[in-house]
């Protein structure tokens, strides 16, 4: 099984700051990785895929970076609708695990 | 417009068989290059992907969970189904279906709460 390690677990931010969010594979998984932003009560929302295409829809203040077995998520410019939860999600093997996550919440 | 939406008891006794159900619009279970996927999360904690089912009737499942799960298709309903057997509180959580498309999963259902217990 492939793990999946997202550090910071909360993170305290404020409007138009850049925020970073970091996650890290047990093993290679080349760039199969997403990201999705998940907030109170609701699904979580597809922001990223192949660890650096963003989403349609997705604004451009998201973006994502790395292979192999380390990632970054980077906001870079927060808004409010920010403030949430952040999951990486692997998809090199037939079966997929998310991080822990990682909250992202008003400073 | 792609839509996904759960069905199914919200409360399952101990050693019992958990069964929900998602209606897909938008979209069909039988074609198309899609991983149809039941996907969960307890309470404040991290999403657990328990399994999914390919347009052309294949599954894969969450090895930890794979001796209890099964996952099929009504293509004539355009749905397809979970089924959790011998639960405990431990299964108790948040059931989402989902569309996953090879390159991350990009519609969810509402999800759909269901508490295991007696």
């Amino acid at each position: 099984d492939i793990q999946m390690t997202q550090s910071p677990s909360t993170l305290s931010a404020t409007v138009g700051d850049r925020v970073t969010v970091t996650c890290r594979a047990s093993q290679n998984i080349n760039i199969w990785l997403a990201w999705y932003r998940q907030k109170p009560g609701k699904a979580p929302n597809l922001l990223i895929y192949k660890a650096s295409t963003l989403e349609s829809g997705v604004p451009s203040r998201f973006s994502g970076s790395g292979s192999g077995t380390d990632f970054t998520l980077t906001i870079s410019s927060l808004q409010p609708d920010d403030f949430a939860t952040y999951y990486c999600q692997q998809y090199n093997t037939y079966s997929r695990t998310f991080g822990q996550g990682t909250k992202v919440e008003i400073k | 417009q792609v839509q996904l939406q759960e069905s199914g008891p919200g409360l399952v006794k101990p050693s019992e068989t958990l069964s929900l159900t998602c209606s897909v619009s938008g979209a069909s279970v039988s074609s198309g290059n899609y991983y149809w996927s039941w996907i969960r999360q307890p309470p404040g904690k991290r999403p657990e992907w328990i399994g999914y089912i390919f347009y052309t009737g294949s599954t894969n499942y969450n090895p930890s969970l794979k001796s209890r799960v099964t996952i099929s298709a009504d293509t004539s309903k355009n749905q397809f189904s979970l089924r959790l057997g011998s639960v405990t509180a431990a299964d108790t959580a948040v059931y989402f279906c989902a569309r996953d498309t090879l390159d991350g999963i990009d519609y969810w259902g509402q999800g759909t709460l269901v508490t295991v217990s007696s």
